[in-house]
């Protein structure tokens, strides 16, 4: 069965900084996606990004970038030039054929001004 | 623009009530998921259908069973609710297929005294 783990449980960084959140994976199946969601305060789930376990190049979606190693399995989110409003709950997630969704344990993250 | 509803935000039940909660999709997507959060514990699957009528078990079915009646709403239903089924209730929808990303609701947080 495939698994998410997210070591992190909090980070902490300052406004204007890049931070990674970190991200590896478990699975056997060689056909397989990785997202990142983004869960603020008021509860809602926001896609951030995706990756295609066959995809060549790392998925980037504006100051969201994904720094994909898959021989390490492991799938870093890196957030360019952090801002107050990154403030959030983080989750990595790995779908494979049967289209569920298994997500990680998630990172709190905070960004001090 | 891309909407899942859900019937309620905060709801508080007795012991052994039957419970509904529903979900409402409209963007015609195949697949529906129910999802509870936990801290800790990340989101972990409950039930998910691809199809009208169709249902499978995901993680954690215990205590729980579903509804499809229609494409666009997908129910779940706690038939006797107990306390340890206290919780942040996420329902979800998206297209079949490994590369589309999950759209969620707002969430129900259910309180069972």
């Amino acid at each position: 069965a495939q698994k998410i783990t997210q070591t992190q449980p909090g980070m902490f960084v300052q406004e204007k900084e890049a931070v990674t959140l970190d991200c590896t994976y478990d699975t056997s199946d060689p056909s397989y996606g990785l997202f990142w969601y983004k869960q603020p305060s008021s509860g809602e789930m926001i896609f951030l990004i995706y990756q295609g376990s066959y995809d060549q190049q790392n998925a980037t979606e504006g100051r969201y970038s994904l720094n994909f190693q898959k021989a390490r399995k492991s799938a870093n989110l890196v957030i360019s030039a952090s801002q107050l409003g990154d403030s959030a709950m983080y989750f990595c997630a790995i779908i494979q054929g049967a289209q569920k969704l298994v997500f990680g344990q998630g990172t709190r993250l905070t960004i001090n001004p | 623009d891309v909407k899942v509803t859900q019937s309620s935000r905060y709801l508080v039940k007795r012991t052994g009530e039957k419970v509904f909660l529903e979900c409402v999709q409209d963007m015609d997507h195949e697949n529906m998921f129910w999802y509870r959060q936990d801290p800790g514990l990340g989101l972990r699957l409950i039930y998910f259908s691809y199809d009208v009528k169709m249902k499978e078990k995901g993680d954690i079915p215990e205590g729980y069973s579903v509804s499809r009646e229609k494409k666009e709403r997908f129910s779940l239903i706690l038939e006797s609710a107990s306390t340890n089924q206290t919780s942040m209730y996420l329902c979800a929808s998206s297209l079949r297929g490994l590369g589309y990303e999950q759209y969620f609701g707002p969430g129900t947080r259910l309180t069972v005294t």
